[in-house]
């Protein structure tokens, strides 16, 4: 069964340090993608990065990067020279395939602070 | 361009009463999700559909909650006989087909029972 793990409920950083923010999964289903949305305290859920299970290199988007170990079923996110403003919920997801279409499950999120 | 519109955006209501959530996703994206989220939560997956079919609806946490979606488009939410732990925010989002396309959220409708 499809799971997703996230066992940082908070985390502080200071300003312009690098922060990782821990994910694990689970799934019987070799093809898979993971992704980390934000969710400031407005409310509103933010894309920020993808990782196909088929994929050979870890995905980065500006500042963020994903450490995808695919053997250890983790997909962590480094976020580089933390700002204010990344302070904000930060949730891991998971969607499987298949002849099911793709349910996307979350996981718990983590409180990032990031202290001036 | 239109996104992910939810309405109402806030719904207080009494113990008991039913309510409808309604969803209408992004124009051409045929994949629709439902989600809750208590106050400083995580995402509760309720259901989600392809198309207008809902091949996964085992998040629903009970036979008062049901949702459809016609013309492969907008979206409902209805919770019979609500009750007070029925409070959260209900989030709706739409994705293209395809596991790579990420998720675009509505702004959820914030439901309370009083």
């Amino acid at each position: 069964a499809q799971k997703i793990t996230q066992t940082q409920p908070g985390m502080f950083v200071q300003e312009k340090e690098a922060v990782t923010l821990d994910c694990t999964y689970d799934t019987s289903d070799p093809s898979y993608g993971l992704f980390w949305y934000k969710q400031p305290s407005s409310g509103e859920m933010i894309f920020l990065i993808y990782q196909g299970s088929y994929d050979q290199q870890n995905a980065t988007e500006g500042r963020y990067s994903l450490n995808f170990q695919k053997a250890r079923k983790s997909a962590n996110l480094v976020i580089s020279a933390s700002q204010l403003g990344d302070s904000a919920m930060y949730f891991c997801a998971m969607r499987e395939g298949g002849a099911g279409g793709f349910k996307t499950i979350f996981g718990a999120g983590t409180r990032l602070f990031v202290k001036a | 361009g239109a996104g992910v519109s939810q309405s109402p955006s806030n719904k207080v209501t009494e113990k008991g009463k039913d309510v409808e959530l309604r969803c209408d996703p992004i124009s051409g994206h045929t994949a629709l999700y439902w989600y809750r989220q208590s106050l400083g939560q995580g995402l509760e997956f309720l259901i989600y559909f392809q198309g207008n079919s809902a091949p996964d609806k085992s998040g629903l946490p009970s036979d008062r909650f049901s949702a459809e979606r016609t013309g492969g488009s907008v979206s409902t939410l209805t919770i019979q006989r609500t009750q007070q732990e029925d409070s959260a925010v209900y989030l709706c989002a739409s994705s293209s087909s395809g596991r790579g396309q990420p998720q675009h959220f509505g702004d959820g409708t914030r439901l309370s029972i009083l």
